[in-house]
């Protein structure tokens, strides 16, 4: 099993830019998020899914959009890239109430 | 408002001392998880408690959630350079709508040094 896979680990984005950053699981978990951790701030999350078609928002959604199309993928969309959105990017899958498995991360950089 | 206290920020120790960290509020939690995190990797589970006064153990690491359910400890015994990284605890908080959403703490940092 790969777990919670990321693409692409590093991303250089000029403000204005949009861009989609990649999320995969291969052990079925229903529940899968989306968090940025910025220094000081730990972890915030900014989107999250029960199930496939179903999404919801987070603590910091603006400014990202998220689908769930399967159980397997949720990917993460930067629609107008924001130096303020320069963070690490983390997305995790769990069972209900479960323990999250995250992914190796997505170091992005607005500028 | 931040749900979750951990205590101390930072800790930096010697190879062999022990350690404990904590992890408080003033909520109740139906459940606790604590994680380590690596530089430059995603946070990975150590346990989970859910217990109140349950106590797991994971090798030199002991975790104990309180009676009240509103705090939880992670002592390290021995503490090795291995042991070194970010420990977050983060809580599933009772009576929430949708308890699958966790509640996170800021971390305590730790440092072994050799």
């Amino acid at each position: 099993n790969a777990g919670v896979t990321q693409t692409p680990k590093f991303q250089v984005l000029k403000t204005g830019q949009s861009m989609t950053l990649q999320c995969a699981q291969d052990m079925n978990h229903e529940y899968m998020s989306w968090y940025r951790q910025d220094p000081g701030m730990g972890l915030r999350l900014i989107h999250y899914s029960v199930g496939a078609g179903i999404t919801d928002q987070g603590e910091v959604p603006n400014g990202y959009n998220v689908s769930r199309s399967t159980t397997e993928d949720f990917p993460l969309r930067l629609l107008s890239a924001a130096p303020s959105q320069t963070s690490v990017y983390f997305c995790a899958s769990s069972y209900w109430a479960g323990g999250h498995f995250f992914g190796p991360g997505t170091r992005l950089t607005v500028l | 408002t931040q749900l979750l206290e951990q205590s101390p920020q930072f800790l930096s120790i010697q190879e062999g001392e022990n350690l404990t960290v904590y992890c408080n509020s003033s909520s109740v939690f139906s459940s606790l998880q604590w994680y380590r995190q690596e530089p430059g990797e995603g946070p990975v589970l150590l346990v989970t408690v859910v217990t109140g006064g349950e106590v797991k153990k994971l090798k030199r690491l002991t975790f104990q959630f309180g009676d009240a359910r509103k705090d939880s400890s992670l002592h390290i015994t021995a503490a090795q350079p291995g042991d070194t990284g970010l420990y977050l605890c983060a809580g599933h908080y009772k009576n929430a709508g949708n308890n699958r959403k966790l509640i996170w703490g800021l971390g305590t940092s730790l440092a072994v040094n050799p």
